[in-house]
């Protein structure tokens, strides 16, 4: 059974940093393109950022919102992604989940993990 | 303004059908057959109920189905049951840098 589970959310001060981490279990994660999806409270869905495979480049996109800002990283010896945030902003505040993405789908997902910035 | 646009709300009686709409442009619900449905309750992870245009996860029951024309996919939900009252969110493969967008979601009111 496929499994994502985030940790490392919480509260932070605009301009702040903050990393989260998702440890995945049930599928080979070396292979495995994963991205992060992000909701800010009572609204959408929003693309945050993306990770291939290091078979596939291992490279890297993301969201206008957060370029420049946030890093999405993998320890594929640990089976573990992880969201480096930096410049925290208000509007970054929002539930961070972390996504198996299989053939251009978004397919597992994690509990999430709540980001609040605030001062 | 979320890329995709969906209709705020949708409402139905137990046991009709319900159709919600989901409309982008050429360049990614036009370009690819890459569009999915997901069910989110209050306070959960959304779920996978529909990809690839028209596809059905192992468990996801028969009564959902997808369909794409053009620009706009479409999730109907037949023989509407009180669990099916959620939020619905589109989404859809928008090429190597955009990535994913989404739609601004459908809350379900079953009445």
């Amino acid at each position: 059974e496929v499994q994502l589970v985030e940790s490392g959310g919480g509260l932070v001060k605009p301009g702040g940093s903050l990393r989260l981490s998702c440890a995945a279990s049930g599928f080979t994660f070396s292979n495995a393109w994963m991205s992060w999806v992000r909701q800010a409270p009572g609204k959408g869905l929003e693309w945050v950022g993306r990770i291939k495979s290091k078979t596939d480049g291992g490279t890297t996109d993301y969201a206008a919102p957060v370029k420049g800002r946030f890093t999405t990283s993998r320890d594929d010896s640990k089976n573990t992604l992880y969201l480096q945030m930096n410049s925290l902003k208000t509007e970054d505040t929002a539930v961070y989940y972390c996504t198996r993405s299989v053939g251009g789908t978004l397919e597992h997902w994690g509990q999430g993990t709540l980001v609040t910035v605030s001062s | 303004q979320s890329a995709l646009t969906q209709p705020a709300s949708v409402s139905g009686s137990p046991g009709q059908s319900i159709t919600i709409s989901c409309t982008g442009t050429s360049s990614d619900v036009g370009s690819y057959n890459l569009v999915s449905w997901y069910q989110q309750h209050p306070g959960k992870a959304p779920k996978l109920m529909i990809y690839e245009v028209n596809k059905r996860p192992s468990g996801v029951s028969n009564r959902f189905s997808g369909s794409k024309s053009g620009n706009t996919a479409s999730l109907t939900i037949s023989g509407l049951q009180a669990e099916d009252e959620a939020d619905y969110y589109c989404c859809s493969y928008a090429g190597s840098s955009t990535n994913w967008v989404f739609g601004g979601g459908t809350k379900l009111t079953v009445l």
